[in-house]
Order: structure tokens, then C-alpha cells, then sequence
């Protein structure tokens, strides 16, 4: 089965200061890798995804992530954080289960990071 | 219009109510999803719908019991759950089930059972 990993459960960083929240994933074949944010009390807001191609993704809100295959990573970064930034931030790849009628593909995410962007 | 939308936002229920929660989207996508939440955990699939066709049940209990009546609408009927069903969930939908196209997600509806 694919994974991702989120190591850190919290990132601090001050306003303006760049930021990035890390993930790690572990897969067989082709990763197909995504990044939401979830704001208190709201669903998940999709950010950006890597399918094939460029290896630096440009999403909304002025992030972007890295996919670098080497060290099997895909960080999201943000060049100047904004203290509205902070969120909840999951990672998540595609995985392959059996469904009901045929092979279905699904998300797997990672256990979250909290970022806190202080004034 | 990227909006996916749920009701009621909130809803209180006692173990023997039986009660709906609804979810709409208007983008023409062709896979819908329910998901489930626990506080600070990543939301965790129940079911998916392609096409109208119920794709994917991950061994959720039959308390559970999902409905699409048509390719805008996925209901989650709720009877006699329990204490721990209490969480937040989420509807989702995307253009296909494929695994490339990104899922846009409702606001959820925070359940609560007594």
C-alpha cells in the first residue's frame, strides 16, 4: 500500500519568515502526490498536486511544493509566510484498492502538521 | 462554481434517531465521497460513489448507509449509531476516480451522538 509521512506535528515560523512543512511518501510505481489545508472547523481545501512533469508545483495561496524523487519527498514551501497561513496541512498520495465493480483509486493522507505563523 | 455543499452544519442525535446528512455539488463530477473525521486526525474514507455506483465501502458498519440518488446528491443516512460516531464528516467530490484529478471537499457537518 502507498504512504505519506508528515514528520513534524507543529511548525512555528514568524510572519514573513519562509516556511516549509515537510512529507515523505513511499509508494510502488508512479507517485501522484497532494497537499490540502484544513482552516478550524472547515473541510479541506485542495492546495496542489504533482501527476508527472516540472518537479517544482505551483499551487494556490502562493505555495509550492518540491518533488524530488531521490529522497522520495514532496515539501510544501511558501516564500513569506502570512499569519492566516496557519492551518492544519495534510499530505496525501493516490493508492489503489478493490472495490466493489473493479480497481478504484483512492487518497491516503498523512497524519497532519499544524503551522502557526506568528505576528 | 468549485463549491461543494453540505447539511444541516451541525447536528445532535440520540442513539435510536435515525437522521440524513446531505451533500450537493454542481461541478459535474463524476465520483463523490464521505469521509470521516476525528479532531486533529486526517479524514478517513467511508465511501465512494462513481457514476452513481457505489465504488467503495471500507468495511464502514451498516449504521451507515449511503445513497446517491443522482450525480449531484450523496445522502449518508444515519440509524442507531454510538457515542464514538461522533466526528465531523466530510463529502467530497472530483471529476473522476482516477487518482490524478484533486477532490474539493464541503465545509462537513459536526456530528454529535448522546
Amino acid at each position: 500500500a502507498q504512504s505519506v509521512a508528515q514528520p513534524e506535528d507543529q511548525v512555528n515560523v514568524a510572519e514573513g519568515n519562509p516556511l516549509t512543512v515537510k512529507c515523505t511518501y513511499s509508494v510502488s510505481g508512479n507517485p501522484y502526490l497532494f497537499w490540502y489545508v484544513q482552516y478550524p472547523n472547515r473541510g479541506l481545501q485542495f492546495l496542489l498536486k504533482y501527476i508527472t512533469g516540472d518537479n517544482l508545483v505551483k499551487g494556490s495561496y502562493g505555495f509550492e511544493a518540491e518533488f524530488n524523487k531521490s529522497q522520495t519527498s514532496f515539501h510544501l514551501k511558501k516564500p513569506s509566510a502570512l499569519v492566516s497561513d496557519s492551518a492544519l496541512y495534510f499530505c496525501a498520495v493516490r493508492d489503489m484498492v478493490i472495490g466493489l465493480n473493479t480497481g478504484f483509486q483512492k487518497l491516503v493522507f498523512g497524519t497532519g502538521t499544524r503551522l502557526l505563523v506568528s505576528p | 462554481d468549485t463549491e461543494v455543499t453540505q447539511t444541516p452544519k451541525h447536528l445532535v442525535m440520540g442513539m435510536t434517531n435515525k437522521k440524513s446528512l446531505k451533500c450537493e455539488q454542481h461541478m459535474g463530477h463524476r465520483a463523490m465521497y464521505w469521509y470521516k473525521q476525528k479532531a486533529k486526525k486526517p479524514p478517513e474514507l467511508m465511501f465512494v460513489y462513481s457514476y452513481e455506483k457505489l465504488s467503495i465501502n471500507e468495511s464502514v458498519p451498516s449504521r451507515f448507509s449511503p445513497e446517491c440518488p443522482n450525480s449531484s446528491l450523496l445522502n449518508l443516512h444515519l440509524h442507531a449509531l454510538q457515542p464514538e460516531d461522533s466526528a465531523l464528516y466530510l463529502c467530497a467530490s472530483s471529476q473522476g476516480g482516477q487518482g490524478r484529478y484533486e477532490q474539493y471537499f464541503g465545509p462537513g457537518t459536526r456530528l454529535t451522538v448522546t
